[in-house]
């Protein structure tokens, strides 16, 4: 499976947006972008995935660059509750069974007032 | 997560002791897939099963781990004679067809934090 590269750790200030960059430059043609979040003592949430086009859904936008080598989690408006450690997973689209999730160790979000 | 409940939430043992962790899914979810998250890590594969057939247990750390899914719903993680490297928060995750494909995804439990002392 593609490695995934993100920062350890940003800021963002309540209100405005969140960009949180992943770098996976080994990323095959057949392989998702998935991006999860974990808030404190809560396990992961799923955010949004995508494969080649940019996806938007009421959590999140995910911008994949035409060469997919690199992908941006866009919080539009951060609040506070969005305080959360955000992990990008490059994932195999079929497998001969499950797809498990590799994580790695993710960009922790601090949104600040 | 959406569905998914863990029990127990805190679990304290002593070294050398059994645990059993019990993941209960709403029903309908035929994936599932137990993870352990050491601190300051990202969640690490442990195993999974389709219903209740383990078809995938090459993340288990050692022998003394074992897991089991015998009516393809309700799955307990059992350790045997736990160690202090054993310490973690152990997560289920469940999807609700065959994950053969990525757009599958997958819903979290809140995780059963274990401390082995």
């Amino acid at each position: 499976d593609a490695k995934t590269t993100q920062p350890p750790s940003m800021d963002c200030a309540e209100g405005r947006a969140a960009n949180l960059p992943c770098n996976h430059s080994t990323i095959s043609g057949n392989e998702y972008v998935y991006w999860y979040r974990q808030i404190h003592s809560q396990g992961p949430q799923y955010i949004i995935h995508g494969l080649k086009n940019n996806e938007t859904n009421e959590m999140a936008s995910l911008i994949i660059t035409e060469d997919r080598k690199s992908s941006t989690l866009i919080l539009p408006h951060a609040t506070l509750r969005d305080t959360a450690v955000y992990y990008c997973i490059v994932r195999p689209r079929f497998t001969g069974t499950a797809s498990k999730l590799t994580f790695g160790t993710g960009t922790r979000l601090q949104v600040t007032l | 997560g959406a569905g998914v409940s863990q029990s127990p939430r805190y679990k304290v043992a002593k070294r050398g002791q059994d645990v059993a962790l019990r993941c209960d899914p709403i029903s309908g979810h035929v994936s599932l897939f137990w993870y352990q998250q050491a601190l300051g890590q990202g969640p690490e594969f442990l195993t999974y099963f389709q219903n209740e057939a383990q078809l995938d247990k090459s993340g288990l750390p050692s022998d003394r781990f074992f897991a089991e899914r015998p009516e393809g719903s309700v799955s307990t993680l059992k350790i045997q004679r736990t160690q202090q490297e054993d310490s973690a928060v152990y997560l289920c995750a469940i999807s609700k067809g065959v994950t053969s494909d990525a757009q599958e995804t997958q819903y979290f439990g809140p995780g059963t934090r274990l401390l082995v002392l």
